[in-house]
């Protein structure tokens, strides 16, 4: 089946820790996205990709760290940086480069915890 | 600058009951598309609808319908006859050029 995978679903860490959490798609999408939710509030975007090897910052980068190497996938590095990384992580995809008019399809989420 | 405002935070009906999830959003673009998505307990979103600036039609898909209307710059979800299925939360977006804006999310919760 097509879609998204993220991995892994609840992900625990210790202040000071880099940790990276995984994206695939098996959509053929061009865009990939990262948002942040917090509780009560809408999705943030992190950082998203048009292509390969090339990403753009988004509303709140700081503190993250993202590579797009293969079509397929897409990792966000939440860097010791971050200074209130617990939140839930959603990653997404869409068809077409830019990200104005086509819906974007999302994975399950990784739940990210400080310690 | 974009904005989307869902100014319910959350709504309880009963079962059966319809229900109207409201969404404003402002924008400066007279291109512009507009979206819903539902969050389930299992934290996926849930592509709903997409709706570009010029269209205005009423869309109807089962008991969801939406209704579009720029004069006042809203785009409202109405779900009728609610099932227990129903019960998540829901999220208003606003995509213009290359931005996309979600609103802070409408939890709807259906009791049996």
């Amino acid at each position: 089946d097509g879609g998204i995978t993220q991995s892994p679903k609840y992900l625990f860490r210790k202040e000071g820790q880099n940790v990276t959490l995984s994206c695939e798609q098996n959509l053929n999408h061009d865009a990939m996205y990262w948002y942040r939710q917090d509780p009560g509030q809408g999705l943030r975007l992190i950082y998203y990709s048009q292509i390969v090897n090339d990403f753009q910052k988004g509303d709140i980068a700081e503190g993250y760290s993202v590579s797009r190497e293969k079509k397929e996938s897409f990792p966000l590095t939440v860097t010791s940086a971050q200074k209130n990384p617990t939140a839930f992580y959603l990653c997404a995809s869409s068809i077409l480069a830019g990200r104005a008019y086509n819906e974007q399809f999302f994975g399950p989420g990784t739940r990210l915890t400080v310690l | 600058a974009q904005k989307v405002t869902q100014a319910q935070t959350e709504i309880s009906v009963v079962e059966k009951e319809d229900v109207t999830l409201d969404c404003v959003y402002e924008t400066r673009d007279t291109t512009y598309y507009l979206f819903w998505y539902k969050q389930p307990p299992s934290g996926e979103l849930v592509f709903l609808i997409r709706r570009n600036s010029f269209d205005e039609q009423n869309e109807i898909s089962g008991r969801y319908s939406w209704n579009f209307q720029k004069s006042t710059s809203s785009f409202n979800f109405t779900i009728t006859a609610s099932q227990v299925v129903d019960s998540a939360v829901y999220f208003c977006a606003l995509s213009e050029a290359n931005d996309m804006r979600f609103g802070a999310g409408t939890r709807l919760t259906v009791k049996p």
